[in-house]
């Protein structure tokens, strides 16, 4: 797992905080995805960023703000967040998606976050 | 719409034995498919994909995969179970047209008995 990695590896916040979790790849992929893991629940896609560009938000709460100032690094900014955000955050990275492909994602450990 | 099912919350397999775990699908085009496998606290690992070509894929760990078009099913399989196989696998598929979005499957927990 040292394609991508995820820090930190387990969050707990209160309501009132404001955290960021960090993701870095080492892949040399172009394209960088946010997911939300939840128990019973289908895998969340939140954002994803081709060449530091956003693609795609796939209608998630303002409390959760994306930034990605290269095509390796990429972040999620957390603010005033509810129980029921808690999650786990699992970060991933492919190729370039303007080029015709398979775009097979490559994925981090997670942060598992705990919101009280 | 697209979509992936996994219609088994969970396997259960002796070690040695061979091991299936389901996933059937619908796109509207070619399907690109694939498959993860989730360890406890870790994140999802890629096995194995399917984008065109022979139907038997073979992928990471021993693992392989069958496409079969007429009944949009892509089950994976092992021949050979270890206890160490034992975790969570998610299927996933994406029309190979415009919309790049892979659509995720639930989740099949897997468990190789000693």
């Amino acid at each position: 797992e040292t394609g991508v990695t995820q820090t930190p590896r387990h969050l707990v916040m209160g309501m009132t905080n404001k955290k960021s979790l960090k993701c870095e790849q080492h892949l040399g992929h172009n394209a960088m995805y946010w997911y939300k893991q939840s128990a019973k629940k289908p895998l969340e896609l939140m954002f994803v960023y081709n060449f530091k560009e956003q693609t795609e938000n796939n209608s998630v709460p303002s409390r959760f703000s994306p930034e990605c100032p290269n095509s390796s690094h990429l972040f999620l900014h957390l603010h005033t967040l509810q129980p029921e955000d808690s999650a786990l955050y699992l970060c991933a990275s492919s190729q370039d998606l303007r080029l015709a492909g398979d775009e097979t994602q490559y994925f981090g450990p997670g942060t598992r976050l705990l919101v009280l | 719409a697209q979509s992936v099912a996994q219609p088994e919350d969970q396997v259960n397999v002796a070690e040695g034995n061979p091991l299936t775990v389901k996933c059937t699908y619908s796109v509207s085009g070619n399907p690109y498919l694939f498959w993860y496998v989730q360890y406890p606290n870790r994140g999802l690992q890629f096995l194995l994909k399917y984008i065109t070509g022979d139907n038997l894929v073979k992928g990471s760990y021993g693992f392989e995969a069958e496409f079969n078009k007429s009944q949009t099913s892509f089950h994976l399989k092992k021949p050979s179970a270890l206890v160490s196989d034992s975790a969570l696998y998610f299927c996933a598929v994406r029309d190979a047209g415009n919309n790049r979005k892979l659509i995720w499957g639930l989740g099949t927990s897997l468990a190789v008995n000693p």
